[in-house]
């Protein structure tokens, strides 16, 4: 079946240091691939996102490139700030449907 | 509205008593899902519907629980003779008939038994 296998947390980094979150995927096809954010308090909302091998996603300084060939898809941001502290979740969709699946989440503090 | 709405934001009840949870999803989204989401945990998928037929029920623990979206919009979680276990926030998510584009999810109703 469809699946994602992310990172265990917690993680805590200290302010500008580099953010690595680990996320690989089980699924026939090709799947979308999507990173979700859920800030203290707040509802999820989509960070990035990568529909084809290779694409790269995104957004506020985080990236993650569609690895087909290591069926991975990790969250990466090259110096973190104290309000990037949030649980980062890894999903997917798969090429044929909308059925969407969600890792465990990740939990990110980042401190001054 | 703009957003997924979902009421209520919070409900406690009875152990054994029904519970009803809606959602209102983005206008025009023919997709909509149910998750569940325990403290500490990603959300659990419980059923997607694609219009206003079920797609996918699979993630339904157990016939305890059904959902419904009669007219392809709003949808409805109904719990029967809740339990302790299941406590948890409920969310619903919705997006457009395509497989590349986000859902978008309400707050949640966080569901307390007692």
């Amino acid at each position: 079946g469809n699946s994602v296998t992310q990172m265990e947390g917690p993680v805590t980094l200290s302010e500008e240091a580099f953010l690595t979150i680990n996320c690989t995927y089980t699924a026939t096809g090709y799947p979308s691939l999507f990173w979700y954010v859920q800030y203290p308090g707040e509802g999820l909302q989509l960070l990035l996102k990568a529909t084809k091998a290779d694409d790269k996603g995104s957004n506020k300084g985080f990236e993650a490139t569609y690895r087909k060939e290591t069926t991975s898809f990790h969250l990466e941001k090259g110096s973190v700030q104290v309000s990037d502290s949030a649980v980062y979740f890894c999903a997917l969709r798969p090429y044929n449907n909308n059925d969407m699946r969600f890792g465990a989440g990740t939990r990110l503090t980042v401190k001054p | 509205g703009a957003g997924v709405s979902q009421t209520p934001s919070n409900k406690v009840t009875e152990k054994g008593k029904y519970v009803e949870l809606r959602c209102d999803p983005i206008s025009g989204h023919t997709a909509l899902y149910w998750y569940r989401q325990s403290l500490g945990q990603g959300p659990e998928f419980l059923i997607y519907f694609q219009g206003t037929g079920a797609a996918d029920d699979s993630g339904l623990p157990n016939d305890r629980f059904f959902a419904v979206r009669p007219e392809g919009s709003v949808s409805t979680l109904k719990i029967q003779r809740t339990e302790r276990g299941d406590s948890a926030v409920y969310l619903c998510a919705s997006s457009l008939d395509s497989s590349n584009t986000e859902a978008f999810f309400g707050q949640g109703t966080r569901l307390t038994v007692v």
